[in-house]
């Protein structure tokens, strides 16, 4: 059974903080790793599908990198705002069936306080 | 940007009845998924639908669970004679294409939070 582990489970920093979390994933049979950001009472919303190994993919001040030989991903926020408080989930597509539908980790609770 | 709906929001049923969850994908995807979250644990996979039919299950998605794509816009889920252990936020969600190696993310909806009482 595929396993994707993220952690730390939760995180709280002070507003203008850097900060990165990992996900880590099987190494064998990679495809792709998709994160999402999901704040509360809102739908998951897609950040990243990264697919090479040594990607490093970048939206405003996330990023995210790769690598797939050891198998984690590690996000990172630069100047952490209140905003970007939510739970930060990482997806692994399972290829045992046919569409690698995706097996998620257990998320990263990102708390910013002003 | 196009979204993912779904409906309602909440749901209270009782232990044993049947209850219908309902989401509007986006137009011109083919791919369609519901995903749950029971409180505390990691979104789980139920079922994926393409071309009008199931293409892969998890385990949890036995016999109580169905899938149906009435009307070309609408994609709902039916859980019959629901438990306690149902209890959970439910997600639907679409893509262009397969996941994975294509580099597709899923668009999600907001979910659906069912309550067994």
């Amino acid at each position: 059974i595929l396993n994707v582990e993220q952690s730390p489970q939760s995180l709280h920093v002070q507003e203008g903080d850097s900060t990165n979390f990992t996900c880590s994933f099987p190494s064998s049979n990679f495809y792709a790793l998709h994160w999402y950001r999901w704040e509360t009472a809102k739908s998951p919303e897609a950040l990243f599908v990264m697919t090479l190994n040594g990607d490093e993919k970048k939206k405003g001040r996330i990023s995210a990198t790769l690598n797939t030989k050891e198998g984690y991903s590690y996000l990172y926020i630069k100047g952490s705002q209140p905003e970007d408080s939510a739970t930060y989930l990482c997806a692994f597509p399972d290829y045992g069936g046919s569409q690698g539908n995706l097996i998620f980790g257990k998320g990263t609770k990102l708390s910013v306080k002003p | 940007e196009p979204e993912v709906t779904q409906t309602p929001s909440h749901q209270v049923t009782q232990m044993g009845q049947e209850v219908i969850l309902r989401c509007v994908p986006i137009s011109n995807h083919l791919y369609f998924y519901w995903y749950r979250q029971i409180l505390g644990q990691k979104v789980e996979f139920l079922v994926s639908f393409y071309n009008n039919e199931i293409s892969e299950k998890s385990e949890i998605f036995d016999d109580q669970f169905s899938v149906e794509r009435p009307d070309g816009s609408n994609f709902t889920l039916k859980i019959r004679s629901t438990k306690l252990e149902d209890s959970a936020m439910y997600f639907c969600a679409s893509s262009e294409a397969q996941t994975g190696a294509l580099g597709y993310g899923y668009t999600f909806g907001s979910g659906t939070r069912l309550t067994v009482v």
